[in-house]
C-alpha cells in the first residue's frame, strides 16, 4: 500500500539551530501537509502546498518556518532557528486531487523534534 | 466555541460492547467529515470519512452525520482491546479547505 515517509523519525538539536524534516508524499498525490502535535495536545495544521506553491498556512507557521519542494518526490519543513516550543511530532501528509481523495489525509509516522 | 470539539475522555468500554464516540464543530457549511485513529506514539490513520447525512459503515464502524446539529459520531461494534487508542475527529473548513482536527477521544477497551 502506498505510503508517505518522513526522515528522520527523530531529530535532536540545540534551541537556535536550523532543522530541516523530510517528506516522500505518496506519489500520484497533489495536496502535501504538515502537521504538528506536541505531546498530550491536538494535531495542529501549520501549512498546505499544491501546484509547487503554499496554499494555506496557519498563525503557527511563521517566517522561521519554510517549505519547499526541491524535486519531484521531496517535501521539506525547514525551521530556521528552533525554539524550545517547537518540540513536537512533525506529520506529514498527502491528499490525492478530486472526488473520493480529496481531502482524504494519508500521514506519513512523524518526525519527532526535541528543542534543548 | 472551539472548531472541532470531542470530550477527552478516557472513555471506558467492556470488550464486545458498542463504543460511541462524539465530536461537535463550529463552522456551518463543512461539507467533509473524518475520524482517525492513533494510537500511542503513531500517527493518525483514517478510518472513515463521511459527506452526507445519515449513516455510512464499514465493517463494525459506523459514522453518523447531522449536519443541522453539526454532530458528526462513530460507533465501534463489538469492541476489541486493539481499538484502544485516541480517536480524531476531523472536518474540512470550508472557507480555506483546512482539515481542523479536534483535541481527540481516548478510548480504553476493557478485557
Amino acid at each position: 500500500e502506498p505510503e508517505v515517509t518522513q526522515t528522520p523519525s527523530h531529530q535532536v538539536t540545540q534551541m537556535g539551530q536550523e532543522v530541516i524534516l523530510r517528506c516522500v508524499p505518496i506519489s500520484n498525490h497533489l495536496y502535501f501537509y504538515w502537521y504538528r502535535q506536541i505531546l498530550g495536545q491536538k494535531v495542529e495544521f501549520l501549512v498546505s502546498f499544491y501546484n509547487n506553491e503554499i496554499s494555506e498556512k496557519s498563525e503557527i507557521f511563521d517566517d522561521q518556518f519554510s517549505v519547499e519542494r526541491p524535486d519531484g518526490s521531496n517535501f521539506t519543513l525547514k525551521i530556521r532557528s528552533t525554539k524550545l516550543e517547537d518540540s513536537a511530532m512533525y506529520f506529514c501528509a498527502s491528499s490525492g486531487a478530486g472526488g473520493a481523495g480529496a481531502n482524504v489525509l494519508t500521514f506519513g509516522a512523524g518526525s519527532r523534534l526535541t528543542v534543548l | 466555541q472551539k472548531e472541532v470539539e470531542q470530550n477527552s475522555g478516557p472513555l471506558s468500554v467492556p470488550e464486545g460492547a458498542i463504543a460511541s464516540l462524539n465530536c461537535t464543530y463550529s463552522d456551518r457549511v463543512s461539507q467533509s467529515f473524518f475520524w482517525y485513529r492513533q494510537y500511542s506514539g503513531k500517527s493518525p490513520e483514517l478510518i472513515m470519512s463521511i459527506y452526507s447525512n445519515g449513516d455510512k459503515e464499514d465493517g463494525r464502524f459506523t459514522a453518523q452525520l447531522n449536519k443541522a446539529s453539526q454532530y458528526v459520531s462513530l460507533l465501534i461494534r463489538d469492541s476489541q482491546p486493539s481499538d484502544s487508542a485516541t480517536y480524531l475527529c476531523a472536518v474540512n473548513r470550508r472557507r480555506d479547505d483546512k482539515i481542523i482536527f479536534g483535541k481527540g477521544t481516548r478510548l480504553h477497551i476493557l478485557p
